[in-house]
């Protein structure tokens, strides 16, 4: 069965450091998303990627994130400089058609700024 | 806007039980719902879909009902398995998101042996 795959699955990083989250979604998926879950809390919105173009992003999405989808098959989820706040998991999800439809999600990055 | 909030944190079991996991939104004009499960370490995994213009979807041994004059959604589930044991989280697409889920705080269901 296809799945949406995500690297690395823990990244640490120094505050103020760039991090790159990667995420290969399921192969004839178009629409491509990014959420976030603190510890302890719900999974949020952060932004959605269709035709190349995000289509929707949250006010977390501010200007320290980028998504890109760099080759057709990689989705990529950059932190310019990385704050405590940060830290959480982050999923990336794929799906066939809108949020009308299900979302797959993958297995997360779990983000850790000291 | 859109806020999606679960009735209880924990809800505890017995194995073959039948579990019934709550939900209540805002927003009236939300159009899509989804239950989704996530086990430990885990991303989260679709469970069962209902739209709007439907009260009730069922699944294998999932039925979702949606009660739209009170907001409220909720999730049953047969013949509750060890295996259920997760956190079970209720998502709602408001309407003129496209693409956006706002997702509750998440219903820990364990499952007593």
């Amino acid at each position: 069965e296809p799945e949406v795959t995500q690297t690395p699955s823990h990244q640490v990083t120094q505050m103020g450091q760039e991090v790159i989250l990667r995420c290969v979604p399921i192969s004839n998926h178009l629409y491509f998303y990014w959420y976030r879950q603190i510890l302890g809390q719900k999974v949020e919105f952060l932004v959605s990627f269709y035709n190349n173009e995000i289509s929707e992003k949250s006010e977390i999405f501010d200007d320290q994130f980028s998504v890109e989808r760099p080759d057709g098959s990689n989705f990529t989820l950059k932190i310019r400089s990385t704050k405590l706040e940060d830290s959480a998991m982050y999923f990336c999800a794929s799906g066939a058609m809108g949020a009308g439809n299900e979302q797959f999600f993958g297995p997360g990055t779990r983000l850790t700024v000291l | 806007g859109e806020s999606v909030g679960l009735h209880l944190p924990t809800l505890s079991v017995q194995e073959g039980d039948n579990s019934i996991i709550n939900c209540a939104y805002s927003n009236s004009a939300s159009d899509y719902f989804i239950w989704y499960k996530q086990e430990s370490g885990k991303g989260p995994q679709f469970i069962i879909d209902i739209r709007s213009n439907m009260d009730k979807r069922q699944g294998q041994r999932v039925t979702v009902l949606l009660n739209k004059t009170v907001k409220h959604l909720s999730l049953q589930i047969a013949a509750t398995q060890p295996g259920d044991s997760a956190v079970y989280f209720c998502a709602a697409r408001p309407v003129g998101a496209t693409n956006k889920l706002i997702f509750g705080t998440g219903t820990l269901l364990a499952v007593q042996p």
